[in-house]
């Protein structure tokens, strides 16, 4: 079974800081891996994703995110926030199946940005 | 532009009354999910369907039942709401034997129980 671990509940950074967004996944299969950010009352957008290839990956909004197959993480960076970053950012991990893609989301992020 | 399309945004409804939420796509996509968010914690998958197959997890409550008429439209039933039904109900859609592994989400439905 999988299982994604996203280690701090709540970040808060100041305008301008940049910030990491940790997140560890355990799977005894190759996985895809993704990174979603939930605005308030509203549904999950993509910012990146990791399928293969290149373990440095480019997202949406100036979002980038390192795979470490050794330990087992995909933490989330951006090296300068805006007050639009305010949201949840969710941890996502699913096998690699040609099917349904069943993810499994970690608990997520809240990340505040104080001006 | 909007690709999957959820209705009503925000649905109230009473201790036990049943409530239908819809789900609709223009992305033609063939598998469709459902997912429950309650305050503060993870989305969690209720079920899905691949084409007309459907999929139960299996820790879902038979409360939650689903119906997929034709590749747009899915809807979730929930036949006897309990106050621990409140929560955001997600859509989502993918293409099955794509390469891309994403899920497309809607807005999603926030559920009150009275």
């Amino acid at each position: 079974a999988q299982s994604v671990t996203q280690l701090d509940s709540q970040v808060p950074v100041f305008e301008e800081a940049p910030v990491e967004l940790r997140c560890n996944y355990s799977s005894s299969v190759s996985v895809y891996l993704f990174w979603y950010v939930q605005y308030p009352n509203q549904g999950l957008q993509l910012l990146l994703k990791y399928l293969s290839g290149s373990t440095l990956v480019k997202g949406i909004n100036g979002f980038e995110a390192e795979f470490n197959k050794s330990q087992t993480s995909f933490h989330l960076r951006k090296p300068s926030v805006h007050i639009s970053d305010t949201a949840e950012y969710f941890c996502a991990v699913s096998d690699r199946s040609r099917g349904a893609q069943k993810l499994v989301f970690g608990q997520g992020t809240r990340l505040t940005i104080n001006p | 532009d909007a690709m999957v399309i959820q209705n009503p945004r925000y649905q109230v409804t009473q201790f036990g009354k049943p409530v239908t939420l819809s789900c609709s796509q223009t992305l033609n996509h063939n598998v469709m999910y459902w997912y429950q968010q309650k305050s503060s914690q993870a989305p969690k998958l209720l079920f899905h369907y691949y084409d007309k197959d459907f999929n139960n997890e299996a820790d879902t409550p038979d409360n939650f039942q689903s119906r997929r008429p034709n590749t747009s439209f899915c809807f979730l039933d929930i036949r006897s709401p309990g106050l621990g039904d409140a929560a955001m109900y997600l859509c989502a859609t993918s293409r099955a034997g794509g390469r891309t592994g994403e899920l497309f989400f809607g807005e999603g439905s926030r559920l009150t129980v009275l």
